[in-house]
């Protein structure tokens, strides 16, 4: 049984540019939410996807967006890339909008911002 | 505004040893308490969980202690073992809508 898979795992880009990140979920999970992880930080939410529809939304501005396809998997685009937007984003699954409280992590895609 | 306030940010035991992590939160709303297990270069993992009508759980040498009067919330680790060296979060979520808040992490050494 696959876990949460992201991809790509690493990857170096320039201010100014735009990235798009992947992830997979669980088998059986329908909903996904990104979080963003600075280096030495606990990770903080981005936003949450079920149903093809952003459900929530953290305290990101407008240039961090997504998706999310019938097969449940989701992307995750950074536009005007900053400095600071430099992270590990991780992706994380869990069954249904409520869920069990729980959440399952993919190994991250870490970002630097050049 | 950080919902959920982790201490120490770093901890060293000696092996055999017993490593505490603390956590508090001010938002009654939460309703299940789980603490992460994160290596370098890997996502968070679940650990261990809780609920805040329980005061105490346990799972092998892992403890969950509760104080729902006082918000806060604790992870024990008993005989801790060099494999045990991690960065450890602890979260508070809002189940309906599944909301997480993490704490700021703690990293784990533990010495042979």
């Amino acid at each position: 049984d696959a876990g949460v898979t992201q991809s790509p795992t690493h990857l170096i880009k320039t201010r100014g540019q735009q990235v798009t990140l992947r992830c997979s979920p669980k088998s059986g999970h329908d909903t996904v939410s990104w979080y963003q992880q600075a280096l030495g930080q606990g990770p903080q939410f981005i936003f949450q996807y079920y149903e093809e529809e952003e459900r929530q939304r953290g305290n990101f501005p407008d240039r961090f967006s997504g998706h999310q396809f019938p097969n449940y998997s989701s992307e995750l685009n950074v536009n005007a890339l900053l400095l600071g937007d430099s992270a590990l984003y991780l992706c994380a699954s869990s069954p249904g909008l409520d869920g069990t409280g729980e959440l399952f992590f993919g190994e991250g895609s870490r970002l630097t911002v050049l | 505004q950080q919902q959920v306030k982790q201490s120490p940010q770093s901890l060293i035991v000696q092996k055999g040893g017993i490593s505490i992590i603390n956590c508090a939160y001010e938002n009654t709303a939460f309703d299940y308490f789980p603490w992460y297990q994160q290596f370098p270069g890997k996502g968070p993992a679940l650990l261990i969980a809780i609920r805040p009508d329980v005061s105490e759980k346990k799972e092998g040498r892992f403890t969950i202690s509760f104080n729902k009067s006082a918000k806060q919330f604790s992870l024990h680790i008993m005989d801790s073992q060099p494999g045990d060296s991690a960065t450890y979060f602890c979260a508070a979520i809002k189940i309906i809508g599944n909301q997480f808040y993490f704490g700021t992490g703690t990293s784990l050494t533990v010495i042979p």
